[in-house]
């Protein structure tokens, strides 16, 4: 089955910094690579996604990049702000899965003033 | 976007006891889905509820566990049976119309004593 890895487990920047998150998968039939936001005792809610057929896919300052070859996506949040601090999911599915996602193990951000 | 309703949020239960879990969707969905969250960690699926059939269960989760039903495109439930205190966790359900992100519910956090 799939496997999604995600690094880093933890990470501090200051706000206005960017943050990166980098996500491997394993499966080459994996096409859809959802990003998952969940705040302390929330639900996770997306906050972007990308499929196969795209490199990359920009919502104001979060942005996310897709390299099928090297089965690998990452996640950019520019000038971060402390409303960003939570922990952050990548995920990828193939769409005949009916969107049953492997999660990648978290990253916690922490975005200090 | 579809709102779901999960029932209870929140339970505390004794061991050699069983909880069932309702997820109710305002809409019919395509796919619903349950996952585990154990403490401090990522999601992890537990199953497929398909509608008017037995759920697809993933590796290391059994029905006897966790049966789970789907009687219509708006419902579903998941029992955690005979509990333990390894048991404890926030389970998940999720919800995805047609081919859109899948939502998820508020969760139900279970500790079992």
């Amino acid at each position: 089955g799939e496997n999604v890895e995600q690094h880093p487990s933890t990470l501090s920047v200051q706000e206005g910094d960017s943050a990166v998150i980098k996500c491997t998968y394993s499966d080459s039939a994996s096409n859809y690579f959802p990003w998952y936001k969940q705040e302390l005792g929330k639900r996770p809610q997306l906050i972007i996604d990308i499929r196969s057929n795209v490199g990359e896919k920009k919502d104001q300052r979060i942005a996310v990049t897709l390299n099928k070859t090297a089965k690998h996506f990452s996640l950019h949040i520019t000038e971060t702000q402390p409303e960003d601090s939570a922990v952050y999911f990548c995920a990828a599915t193939p769409s005949n899965s009916g969107y049953a996602l492997n999660f990648g193990k978290g990253t916690s951000l922490l975005v200090t003033p | 976007s579809a709102v779901i309703s999960q029932k209870p949020s929140r339970d505390i239960c004794q061991r050699g006891t069983s909880l069932t879990i309702q997820c109710q969707v305002d809409s019919q969905v395509t796919m619903m889905f349950w996952y585990r969250q154990q403490p401090g960690q990522s999601l992890t699926l537990i199953a497929t509820a398909n509608q008017g059939s037995e759920a697809t269960y993933e590796s290391g989760f059994v029905i006897d566990k966790f049966p789970i039903s789907r009687p219509n495109l708006t419902f579903s439930t998941l029992t955690v049976s005979n509990m333990s205190p390894e048991d404890s966790s926030i389970y998940l359900c999720s919800v995805v119309q047609g081919k859109t992100e899948a939502f998820f519910g508020q969760g139900t956090r279970l500790t079992v004593v």
